[in-house]
């Protein structure tokens, strides 16, 4: 099994620009996350889709968060307009019917804002 | 709501001696627990987890953490460490539908 796939895994992008991190989930999984993690903060749940619907997204700091899972194996996170406050590592995960299975985790995508 | 303590933030240690890791939750629902390492650059990796049953879970690694209803915790243990073993560990509660995350505890094995 490929794991979690998470792209890219390391961007440095200027104040206001638009950044998009891409995730594929493990085949046959049904629940995605996306959390960040910080020095300060520590893991953070941003968003949890189950069957590609978002169900808790209360994490989402901001409206220049948004996240998207057109289909089952493929999920986005974009920042419009970044801020570097934003930097932080951004992991995507995956499990078999939400929190009782193991929940996988991705590489991460590790996000500096200039 | 529920809610994760991890009593240590940093946890020296010596090879080959043995390691505690303390966790703490507070839950007003039926809990699942879970025990994760992060290797330096890593993302996290299940080492153990308890969803009912015995409550003596045993994991990858060596690794053993026992579920105390009583007392609302689900301590981790190593009877003996390797320098591999130099990680950050989270303990994580799910319940009512979301999955919370310690602060996490800094293991650092020295030779």
């Amino acid at each position: 099994d490929a794991g979690v796939i998470q792209s890219p895994r390391h961007e440095v992008t200027e104040m206001g620009q638009e950044v998009t991190l891409r995730c594929k989930p493990i085949s046959g999984h049904n629940s995605l996350f996306w959390y960040r993690q910080t020095m300060m903060r520590g893991l953070e749940l941003l968003i949890y889709f189950n069957n590609n619907v978002p169900i808790d997204d209360s994490g989402m700091p901001e409206d220049r968060f948004s996240a998207k899972m057109p289909n089952a194996s493929f999920s986005t996170l974009k920042i419009q307009p970044s801020e570097p406050r934003d930097s932080a590592v951004y992991f995507c995960a995956s499990s078999f019917q939400g929190y009782g299975n193991t929940i996988y985790f991705g590489e991460g995508s590790w996000l500096t804002v200039v | 709501a529920q809610s994760v303590t991890q009593l240590d933030s940093q946890v020296p240690v010596f090879e080959e001696a043995p390691v505690e890791l303390r966790c703490n939750y507070s839950s007003s629902v039926s809990v699942y627990l879970f025990w994760y390492v992060q290797y330096p650059n890593q993302g996290l990796q299940l080492l153990l987890k308890y969803l009912s049953g015995s409550t003596l879970v045993k994991g990858i690694n060596g690794f053993e953490a026992e579920f105390n209803k009583s007392q609302t915790s689900f301590h981790l243990r190593k009877p003996s460490v390797h320098i591999s073993d130099t990680a950050e560990y989270f303990c994580a509660v799910s319940g009512g539908g979301k999955l919370s995350f310690g602060a996490g505890t800094t293991v650092t094995v020295r030779a």
